[in-house]
């Protein structure tokens, strides 16, 4: 069965320094996401991307967010200068064509920001 | 942002007998919701979904039943077997905002054999 992959599955870093998440989502789908959560909180949502562009991103994506399509099957987020805060699961989800409220997820990497 | 509760943080159930998940929402906006499964170390697993226009939706032994009027969803698992014990999140989406979920804080299901 078609699943989404994300790797690492665990990331420390010093706060300060940049961290790319990667991604690579169900091969027909067309709409892709970022989510995170915070130990012991809900999930929440970063970004939506179609068609090479965000649809729609959340206060949490701010100026040291960004994301990309590098080629046709990877996703990655960017974080710029991560801080402390930053330390959370991310979880990228993608949807088809069909049914694009249904999102799939991946296991997700953790962030450790030291 | 409180848009998606989830009132009940657990819920312990026999095997075989019936387990009941509830979710209430604010948003009228909403015209999807969905039901996850999380397993720890795991991503949020699809389990059944829900159209703003319908207040029923079966798939196997789960049901979901949707009261637009009281803003509330409910998940039905039955019979209820130990390999269903995780968290299972309810979660909301509305159509023009580019898909996003908005979800509940989980309820975490313990099945004993």
């Amino acid at each position: 069965e078609p699943e989404v992959t994300q790797t690492p599955s665990h990331q420390v870093t010093q706060m300060g320094q940049e961290v790319i998440l990667r991604c690579v989502p169900i091969s027909n789908h067309l709409y892709f996401y970022w989510y995170r959560q915070i130990l012991g909180q809900k999930v929440e949502f970063l970004v939506s991307f179609y068609n090479n562009e965000i649809s729609e991103k959340s206060e949490i994506f701010d100026d040291q967010f960004s994301v990309e399509r590098p080629d046709g099957s990877n996703f990655t987020l960017k974080i710029r200068s991560t801080k402390l805060e930053d330390s959370a699961m991310y979880f990228c989800a993608s949807s088809g064509p069909t049914g694009p409220h249904i999102q799939y997820f991946g296991a997700g990497t953790r962030l450790s920001v030291l | 942002d409180q848009q998606v509760k989830q009132n009940s943080p657990s819920l312990s159930v026999q095997e075989g007998r019936i387990s009941i998940l509830n979710c209430d929402y604010t948003n009228s906006m909403f015209d999807y919701f969905l039901w996850y499964k999380k397993y720890p170390a795991e991503g949020p697993t699809f389990l059944i979904s829900i159209s703003s226009i319908k207040d029923k939706n079966e798939d196997g032994r789960f049901t979901v039943f949707l009261n637009k009027s009281a803003k509330h969803l409910s998940l039905h698992i039955v019979p209820s077997q130990p390999g269903d014990s995780a968290v299972y999140f309810c979660a909301a989406s509305e159509g023009n905002a580019g898909n996003m979920l908005t979800f509940g804080g989980g309820t975490r299901l313990m099945v004993k054999p």
